[in-house]
């Protein structure tokens, strides 16, 4: 089984910043079968980013994914209001499938 | 636009079983791959399995082998999950979520049902 590990746990930051949330796997993850989720409160989780660094239908570009091999990234280049949220990765390429901790993102 | 709709929360006592549905509709329900995740209070996600509707073949997580059963309906276009021998660690929402193929990640998901599990 792929163990992901998130870091940090919780990221505390402004609006208007960059965060940079990393994803590190225990093994390689076979052709960067690599997702990033967010999630709300209350809600179900959202897919941002599949395939490392390609993202899902509908999400702002202000979201970019990023590594290959058993090191991934998370990006947000300028934080709006409504990201601040639990973020996953998961990795999905390899039975059975596994997420990380999720690190939470928070404003400061 | 695919759309999974999920049953409502049960509350269940240990050592017995509950049977969650998903609904989907839009899309080929047949095509696609539908994934079970819970999330224990205040926790992280957490794969337990998925099947393949239109082969009727499903894979679990080690952890819940034994104790966790997806079945798929075509007629209806419903996954079903049931959890046997319920303990309190059961206790979580369970959600059901489309992935396009099977070996894809999950783009859509359902709203999720709460399962409690209590003397």
């Amino acid at each position: 089984e792929i163990v992901l590990t998130q870091s940090p746990g919780t990221l505390s930051l402004s609006p208007g910043e960059r965060a940079t949330l990393s994803c590190r796997a225990s093994q390689s993850v076979s052709s960067s079968y690599l997702a990033w989720y967010q999630q709300k409160p209350g809600q179900a989780p959202r897919l941002l980013i599949y395939g490392a660094s390609s993202r899902a239908t509908g999400i702002p570009d202000r979201f970019s994914g990023s590594g290959s091999g058993t090191d991934f990234t998370l990006t947000i280049s300028r934080l709006e209001p409504e990201d601040f949220a639990v973020y996953y990765c998961q990795q999905y390429g390899s039975s059975p499938v596994t997420f990380g901790q999720g690190t939470k993102l928070e404003i400061k | 636009q695919v759309q999974l709709v999920q049953s409502g929360a049960e509350v269940k006592k240990p050592g017995s079983s509950v049977k969650v549905s998903c609904k989907a509709s839009g899309g080929t329900f047949s095509s696609y791959t539908i994934s079970w995740v819970r999330q224990a209070p205040g926790q992280g996600l957490e794969w337990m399995g998925r099947i393949i509707p239109i082969l009727g073949i499903a894979n679990y997580a080690q952890k819940f082998q034994g104790r966790v059963t997806i079945t798929a309906d075509k007629s209806t276009s419903t996954a079903y999950m049931e959890l046997s021998s319920l303990r309190s660690e059961d206790t979580a929402v369970y959600y059901c979520a489309r992935d396009t193929i099977y070996g894809s990640p999950s783009d859509y998901w359902g709203q999720g049902t709460l399962v409690t599990v209590s003397s």
